[in-house]
């Protein structure tokens, strides 16, 4: 089952934060975050293996909570080069399946 | 530039032809993948390769064949596709298969089916 998404899109200013959340009626084992841009490729941001761990990206952070099976992006002090589609995954536990969320469309304007 | 290459980046074929998509790495990755993905859709799985091996078939059909001729490449052969084939085909690659590990994806071959 895909894990949904939330929002489905955001508008930012330059400078101005945002959270996109990732969540799963099934039991999430790890979490993947990539970021996709218009006609290119998605790119690995990070990947939580562990309830409770948090990790970081330059001003892109996440965390993942195993018991509310959800995780988090958080998006500090937004740039234009963070505009495109977000995308969390997560895995099917133990069939080395990776299934993509609905993705966030975040835009970030000067 | 990524480091997972595919060619051709663009291909129209008609609806009788046979075809091949081409992705190559030399990361010294030993999983492979192949993604399907519709416009404003996230990414699907078609199929996985782990040790040059197909370790997982999504229940793709069948005019979809994968080969994996070495651990650096990975093709998609085409024949007799449908309308509704026509997506932006993604080949990706990992360390192994584990999902504790980041994939890596090329740029796509965004595939039109005439």
């Amino acid at each position: 089952q895909q894990p949904v998404q939330s929002p489905q899109a955001v508008i930012l200013r330059e400078g101005e934060d945002a959270v996109i959340n990732c969540s799963s009626s099934k039991a999430l084992y790890s979490v993947h975050w990539y970021r996709q841009k218009h006609g290119e490729a998605p790119v690995f941001l990070m990947i939580l293996l562990k309830g409770g761990e948090q990790k970081g990206h330059e001003k892109i952070s996440a965390s993942f909570n195993e018991k509310k099976q959800q995780s988090s992006l958080y998006l500090t002090a937004s740039q234009l080069s963070y505009s495109g589609t977000y995308f969390c995954g997560r895995d099917s536990g133990g069939y080395n399946k990776l299934i993509f969320g609905a993705g966030t469309r975040l835009a970030v304007h000067p | 530039d990524t480091e997972v290459t595919q060619t051709p980046k663009h291909l129209v074929m008609g609806m009788t032809n046979k075809k091949s998509l081409k992705c190559e790495q030399h990361m010294g990755h030993r999983a492979m993948y192949w993604y399907k993905q519709k416009a404003k859709k996230p990414p699907e799985l078609m199929f996985v390769y782990s040790y040059e091996k197909l370790s997982i078939n999504e229940s793709v059909p069948s005019r979809f064949s994968p080969e994996c001729p070495n651990s650096s490449l990975l093709n998609l052969h085409l024949h007799a596709l449908q309308p509704e084939d026509s997506a932006l085909y993604l080949c990706a690659s990992s360390q192994e298969s584990q999902l504790n590990q980041p994939q890596h994806f090329g740029d796509g071959t965004r595939l039109s089916i005439l």
